[in-house]
């Protein structure tokens, strides 16, 4: 199995900052990442599919780079509705996706 | 964009059965591929099964292989989790969700606001 692991488990960081959560793949796993936001009580959204292309809807300050093992998030500009958990999901071994652990960013 | 809505959740005991469904709107159920997602508290996201358009083939995680069956009825636009032989370890709030891709390659672009299952007694 392709474990998948997050970091920071958690952080803080203000309104404007820019913020950086960073996934790392067991294995290769190609352009096959994606990245969701989910807050409390609500459906997890989609915000970036293969590594890099923006969801349709999601605001541009979400940026998604990486390849083989190693990927980032980038949020330019946090903004209050930001303040969230974010989880990579891999998909190289679809249909059988493994999700990491979760990054949770917190108001400083 | 389309529209899921779980029900059919609650409390069961463990060793327990329970159906989940899930009514889809605004996207073409027939052709989409679908998921079920389950987060357990104060846990992260765990996918559980995984189902195709025509519902010909699915897939399941090994902690409920054997348990677990989903289903499909195109007819009604509804996804169906039949949860058997429940543990205390399934209490989680459950998710549908749509392949953004038939193949699941791009990830779940349409995600339902859950059901919460409780497995005690």
């Amino acid at each position: 199995d392709i474990q998948m692991t997050q970091s920071p488990s958690s952080l803080s960081a203000s309104v404007g900052d820019r913020v950086t959560i960073t996934c790392r793949a067991s294995q290769s796993i190609s352009y096959f990442l994606n990245w969701y936001q989910h807050k409390p009580g609500k459906a997890p959204k989609l915000l970036i599919y293969s590594t890099s292309s923006l969801q349709s809807g999601a605001p541009s300050r979400f940026s998604g780079s990486g390849s083989g093992t190693d990927f980032t998030l980038t949020i330019t500009g946090l903004q209050a509705e930001d303040f969230a958990t974010y989880y990579c999901q891999q998909s190289y071994t679809t249909p059988r996706p493994t999700f990491g652990g979760g990054t949770k960013v917190e108001i400083k | 964009e389309g529209q899921l809505l779980e029900s059919g959740g609650g409390l069961v005991q463990p060793g327990g059965s329970l159906r989940l469904s899930c009514a889809a709107s605004g996207f073409t159920f027939d052709s989409s591929a679908m998921s079920w997602v389950r987060q357990a508290p104060g846990k992260g996201l765990e996918w559980v099964s995984s189902i195709k358009s025509s519902g010909e083939s699915t897939y399941y995680a090994e902690s409920v292989n054997g348990r677990f069956n989903i289903s499909r009825d195109n007819s009604k636009n509804t996804l169906f989790l039949q949860m058997n032989s429940l543990r205390a370890e399934d209490t989680a709030t459950y998710y549908c969700a749509k392949a953004k891709d038939v193949i699941y390659l791009y990830g779940l672009d349409v995600w339902g606001q859950g059901t919460t299952v409780t497995v005690s007694s």
